[in-house]
């Protein structure tokens, strides 16, 4: 079974506009944090938000926010008032706390945001 | 600028062929990690080193290889090559280790692999 799994493969938004990208996950541990990142045409990853399985509130950084429902398992992105320069691959992640992943972060496939203007 | 660092950004190179990628980390990151980001596999994780020592492998080849030096910076090596192996190659470092959840990983720029 996928550990993470983004089914919108493409999403557009118009310019300042809101955009919500989905993301489910799946792990046993109690303790995981899950992570957004954007990777531009250019190629580079970019970590965005961080949020721990034991935060009681949802993260925020700027524009970007996490929707997280921990029952539903899913942590999903909000980006406010979207840009130009939001268009981009975002990547959702996973590192589990104990098990298999060591540390490392397992990746979704990824949704292609195309803002409009 | 994520302050890792990874040379080269571009590779071309022949089937059979062996290179090498390098991968400097963030100041003071004791963990690097490998991916590899290809556009039917998505990112996967190839390994993981730990203040010089190996600790996670994920689907990384045998003609792969990879290690840590007492610097700190990584290298990894990637032989016997096949077109599949053409892909775009990450390198990442983070703070901890196992159980260090909030650590986030910090990419390089990648190396862009091309086998003919």
């Amino acid at each position: 079974a996928q550990k993470i799994t983004q089914t919108q493969p493409g999403m557009f938004v118009q310019e300042k506009e809101a955009v919500t990208l989905d993301c489910t996950y799946d792990t046993s541990d109690q303790s995981y944090g899950l992570f957004w990142y954007k990777q531009p045409s250019s190629g580079e990853m970019i970590f965005l938000i961080y949020q721990g399985s034991y935060d009681e509130q949802n993260a925020t950084e700027g524009r970007y926010s996490l929707n997280f429902q921990k029952a539903r398992k899913s942590a999903n992105l909000v980006i406010s008032a979207s840009q130009l320069g939001d268009s981009a691959m975002y990547f959702c992640a996973m590192r589990e706390g104990r098990g298999g992943s060591q540390g490392n972060l397992i990746f979704g496939k990824g949704t292609k945001l195309s803002v409009k203007p | 600028d994520s302050g890792v660092t990874q040379t080269p950004k571009h590779l071309i190179t022949a089937t059979g062929q062996r290179v090498t990628l390098r991968c400097s980390p963030r100041s003071g990151d004791l963990s690097v990690y490998w991916y590899q980001q290809s556009l039917d596999q998505g990112l996967q994780f190839l390994i993981q080193y730990y203040n010089g020592e190996e600790r996670a492998k994920g689907n990384i080849l045998e003609r792969f290889s990879a290690q840590q030096f007492p610097d700190l910076h990584s290298e990894l090596n990637l032989s016997s090559l096949e077109l599949g192996d053409s892909a775009l190659y990450f390198c990442a470092s983070s703070v901890g280790t196992q159980g260090r959840v909030g650590s986030p990983l910090h990419f390089g720029n990648g190396t862009r692999l091309t086998v003919t």
